[in-house]
């Protein structure tokens, strides 16, 4: 099983949609969990943190299920600036934080 | 700021040859890391700096050099560079107190 498992889309939405993704991790030891969004053909970037109490960020609401191993991410109101990949980032105990483990990105297009 | 600049931005080598990826940032982090992304793989550290004078193997090390030449600049050598080599690579630098981690645009390189 890998560490990290993404499905990989693409996920084909209307402007104005509601989509949401998930995100599995293999280690429950895990402690610090992200999404990264990446353009094509750029490089990835922080969209945000993902707290264990839940995370929103105006139109992206983050949450971890430690329970049941995974983190979702939320997009409501999709605009057309939203397709990308989105990346599950998920950082271990051991390795002082240098150490990310990504998943393979879900694929986002959001249409007219 | 720049942010993390690499040059160069594509490279096409034959089976044999060496090179050198550069890496410079200019924010002053501690943290630099070199990752390399493959379709269906995710992105897969091939080894990273904690600070300055330090270096560390990541993922997937093998083929791979690297050299912390001061806290602003970690390159990536590769001696032999062979057809599996062919890859996007990507630098990333991360200040201490956080976990983000901020990337460059990238090298593209094919290895026929």
């Amino acid at each position: 099983r890998k560490e990290v498992e993404q499905d990989p889309g693409p996920f084909n939405v209307p402007e104005g949609a509601t989509v949401a993704f998930n995100c599995t991790y293999s280690n429950s030891a895990s402690q610090s969990f992200f999404w990264y969004r990446q353009d094509c053909r750029k490089e990835p970037k922080l969209l945000m943190s993902v707290y264990s109490s839940g995370n929103e960020d105006g139109r992206f609401t983050a949450q971890l299920n430690r329970a049941s191993q995974y983190i979702s991410l939320l997009i409501r109101d999709s605009k057309l600036s939203d397709s990308a990949t989105y990346l599950c980032v998920v950082i271990g105990l051991t390795g002082g934080g240098n150490k990310l483990t990504f998943g393979t990105g879900t694929q986002l297009k959001v249409e007219l | 700021n720049a942010g993390v600049t690499q040059t160069p931005k594509f490279q096409v080598l034959k089976t044999g040859q060496s090179m050198t990826l550069q890496c410079a940032q200019d924010m002053n982090h501690n943290s630099m890391y070199w990752y390399r992304q493959d379709p269906g793989m995710g992105l897969r550290l091939i080894y990273y700096s904690a600070s300055e004078g330090t270096t560390d193997k990541g993922e997937v090390p093998n083929g791979y050099n690297v050299s912390r030449l001061n806290k602003r600049e970690f390159s990536l050598r590769l001696e032999s560079a062979a057809p599996s080599q062919t890859s996007v690579y990507f630098c990333a630098s991360r200040p201490g107190q956080t976990y983000e981690q901020y990337f460059g645009p990238g090298t593209r390189l094919t290895v026929t």
